[in-house]
């Protein structure tokens, strides 16, 4: 399975925008890029997801670089409710079904 | 509407003692996965089933763990004569579609946190 990489912990302020980067150079041309993040004490809870072209839904934006080897979720304005580990996750339609987490980014928000 | 839904929240047994968590998943939906997440780590894959069919059970860490989906909605997670190392939370996930596509979505419970004492 094609591997993640995503700094370890990043912080805002209330807010501002936040762009939260992931690596991903041995992407497959058929993966997509998805991100969840887990509040605390709750399960991982889906945010976007995409292929190529970039991606807006009413929780985040997604900007996938053009060979695709990087991709940054972006949070318009963070609130502190969007303190959370947040995931980056590669999917494919071939072999293991699940999701395959890494350690994912803890984002702290400041008031 | 209703999400999925995970029994008991919490569970503190004692080594050696038989444990089930409960998951409901979001009616309709045909996969359904369980993760285990240790503490300050991301959650990894245990098993998961299409309707009642258990396809993928690479990720269950021994014998001692077992899970079943009899009539393709509710699971229950069975772990046998627990161990410290079985401490962890326990999280059910469903989705839609049947099989792997690569952009389906998972929905999560809020977990079942297993402390084994």
């Amino acid at each position: 399975d094609a591997k993640t990489t995503q700094p370890n912990s990043m912080e805002s302020n209330e807010e501002e925008p936040v762009h939260l980067p992931c690596n991903h150079s041995t992407i497959s041309g058929t993966d997509y890029i998805h991100w969840y993040r887990q509040l605390p004490s709750q399960g991982p809870e889906y945010v976007i997801h995409g292929l190529t072209s970039n991606v807006n839904n009413r929780m985040a934006s997604l900007a996938i670089a053009e060979d695709r080897k990087s991709s940054t979720l972006i949070l318009h304005r963070a609130t502190l409710r969007d303190a959370a580990v947040y995931y980056c996750i590669l999917t494919r339609d071939t072999g293991r079904r699940a999701l395959t987490f890494g350690s994912g980014t803890r984002l702290q928000v400041q008031p | 509407g209703a999400g999925v839904s995970q029994s008991p929240r919490y569970k503190v047994a004692k080594r050696g003692q038989d444990v089930a968590l409960r998951c409901d998943p979001i009616s309709g939906h045909v996969s359904l996965f369980w993760y285990q997440q240790a503490l300050g780590q991301g959650p990894e894959f245990l098993t998961y089933f299409q309707n009642e069919a258990q396809l993928d059970k690479s990720g269950l860490p021994s014998d001692r763990f077992f899970a079943e989906r009899p009539e393709g909605s509710v699971s229950t997670l069975k772990i046998q004569r627990t161990q410290q190392e079985d401490s962890a939370v326990y999280l059910c996930a469903s989705s839609l579609t049947r099989g792997t596509l690569a952009k389906n979505i998972q929905y999560f419970g809020a977990g079942t946190r297993l402390s084994v004492l």
